[in-house]
């Protein structure tokens, strides 16, 4: 089964609005948890990480806290901007040590001024 | 600049040819990896390799096959056992170990078929 679940799209706000992506994980141990970003045409990029419970990733207004007790890692920014819009991917190593990742399977934002 | 280089940008298949897509990294990276994205399905893993002259099945192996002769390659063929090719198919390569860091993504090459 899918390792990851994140809240399906689209989503559309307007300019300044506050956002939220949901993603939950399944996994035994201790993930480490990512937040990983894909503008129309591209390859993805990577947002923010977190890589032990309690930990909050951030970057670019972005913030993610990683929540062992109710396995989750949402995705959070105060105020949007029409140049956030792309498709947002949460992934999850699973706690392997072999590398590879497990993604979610995006969720398309659009910000509208 | 280092990066992850995919090419061609776009790449058409006719019915019962193979077709090869290229990646070229020059991070220094150990593992690199092939996804598939379909639309409203993420991103599956097809092959991944944490060394050189090694690779692993991902989750959607069949009808591809890869290489791993050089650390900073890792071509993907696109066999004529794949009967629905079309996707948009991303590389990406990290450091390996410890499994907590981060890939580092190509732009893709879009495959369809003529």
């Amino acid at each position: 089964g899918n390792s990851v679940t994140q809240m399906e799209g689209p989503v559309t706000l307007s300019e300044e609005a506050f956002l939220t992506i949901n993603c939950t994980y399944t996994a035994t141990g201790y993930p480490s948890l990512f937040w990983y970003v894909q503008y129309p045409g591209e390859g993805l990029q990577l947002l923010l990480k977190a890589t032990k419970a309690d930990d909050k990733g951030s970057n670019k207004g972005f913030e993610a806290t990683y929540r062992k007790e109710t396995t989750s890692f949402h995705l959070e920014k105060g105020s949007v901007q029409v140049s956030d819009s792309a498709v947002y991917f949460c992934a999850s190593d699973r706690g392997s040590t072999l590398g590879r990742l497990y993604f979610g399977r995006g969720t398309q934002l659009t910000v509208w001024p | 600049d280092g990066g992850i280089t995919q090419s061609p940008k776009y790449l058409f298949r006719k019915e019962g040819q193979n077709v090869t897509l290229s990646c070229e990294q020059n991070l220094n990276h150990d593992a690199m990896y092939w996804y598939r994205q379909d639309p409203g399905q993420g991103l599956r893993l097809i092959y991944y390799s944490q060394i050189v002259n090694d690779f692993q099945k991902g989750d959607i192996a069949e009808g591809y096959s890869v290489s791993r002769e050089k650390k900073e390659s890792f071509p993907l063929t696109v066999t004529s056992a794949q009967k629905n090719p079309t996707a948009f198919y991303l590389c990406a390569s990290s450091i390996g170990q410890p499994s907590n860091q981060p890939q580092h993504f190509g732009d893709g090459t879009r495959l369809s078929i003529l």
